[in-house]
C-alpha cells in the first residue's frame, strides 16, 4: 500500500523557536496533502489543505501566519510553526490523496511536538 | 455542519466479539472509514465502505451501514489483546475533501 512518512518523529524545543515538520509519500504522487493536529485523547482535527503548487487552504481558528504550509511538489509538503509556544505542543498527523480511483487517504505516522 | 459521534470507550474480553459504533450526520457522505490508532502512533486504515454498500467484511472485521439511520458499526470478532487501540470512525462527503473524524472510541482486551 501508499506510504506516507514524517520527520521528525518527535520534536522537542524551546519557546520562541520554530520547527518545521516534513510529509512525505513515498512511493506515489500525493496531489492533496491535509495537515491534521490532534490533542491527547482527542480526535483529528483538521488544521489545513494543501494542493502542490497552490496555497494552503486553513480551517477556520487556525492562524495561517503561525502555521506555515508549503507544498512544493507532489511528494512533499511541510508544516512550520512558528514562534512555538508550550500551547503548540501537540501530535500533528499528515496525510496524503492520491488523487486516483477512490481518492483514498493515507496518514503519516505523526510527529509528536513539545515546546518547553 | 458534518459531525461524527462515537461512544467513547468499550471494554471486552480476549475472545469475544467487540462492536464499535459511528453516527454521522451528513448524508452526502461518499465513503466511511474505520482507523485503528496505537499508543503513540499514527492511524492505520482498517477498512472503508462506500456509501451504497450496507456491509463489507475483511477476515474478522464487519462493517455495516445502516444509511437511512447514518449509523455505521465495526465488529471485531474473536477479539485479540493486540486489537486494543483508539478506532476513529469517519467520514468524506465529497470527493477531493479531508476526513471528519469521530474523537475515537477505546478499545480495552482483556485475557
Amino acid at each position: 500500500g501508499a506510504v506516507v512518512s514524517q520527520h521528525p518523529s518527535w520534536v522537542i524545543c524551546k519557546s520562541g523557536t520554530s520547527v518545521k515538520i516534513e510529509c512525505r509519500s513515498l512511493d506515489f504522487q500525493a496531489t492533496t496533502m491535509f495537515w491534521y493536529r490532534q490533542f491527547p485523547k482527542q480526535s483529528l482535527m483538521l488544521m489545513a489543505t494543501s494542493n502542490e503548487g497552490s496555497k494552503a487552504t486553513y480551517e477556520q481558528g487556525v492562524e495561517k501566519d503561525k502555521f506555515l504550509i508549503n507544498h512544493a511538489s507532489l511528494t512533499l509538503s511541510t508544516l512550520t510553526v512558528t514562534s512555538a509556544h508550550p500551547e503548540d505542543s501537540s501530535f500533528y498527523i499528515c496525510s496524503a490523496r492520491t488523487g486516483t480511483g477512490k481518492n483514498e487517504q493515507f496518514f503519516g505516522p505523526g510527529t509528536r511536538l513539545t515546546v518547553l | 455542519g458534518e459531525d461524527v459521534e462515537q461512544s467513547l470507550f468499550l471494554s471486552v474480553r480476549e475472545g469475544d466479539s467487540s462492536v464499535i459504533n459511528c453516527t454521522y450526520t451528513d448524508s452526502s457522505s461518499t465513503y466511511l472509514y474505520w482507523y485503528k490508532q496505537e499508543p503513540g502512533a499514527g492511524l492505520q486504515l482498517l477498512t472503508y465502505i462506500f456509501s451504497n454498500m450496507d456491509m463489507k467484511q475483511d477476515q474478522r472485521l464487519t462493517v455495516l451501514l445502516n444509511k437511512k439511520d447514518k449509523h455505521l458499526s465495526l465488529r471485531i470478532a474473536d477479539t485479540q489483546t493486540g486489537d486494543s487501540a483508539i478506532y476513529f470512525c469517519a467520514e468524506k462527503a465529497q470527493a477531493g475533501t479531508a476526513l471528519i473524524f469521530g474523537k475515537g472510541t477505546t478499545l480495552s482486551v482483556s485475557s
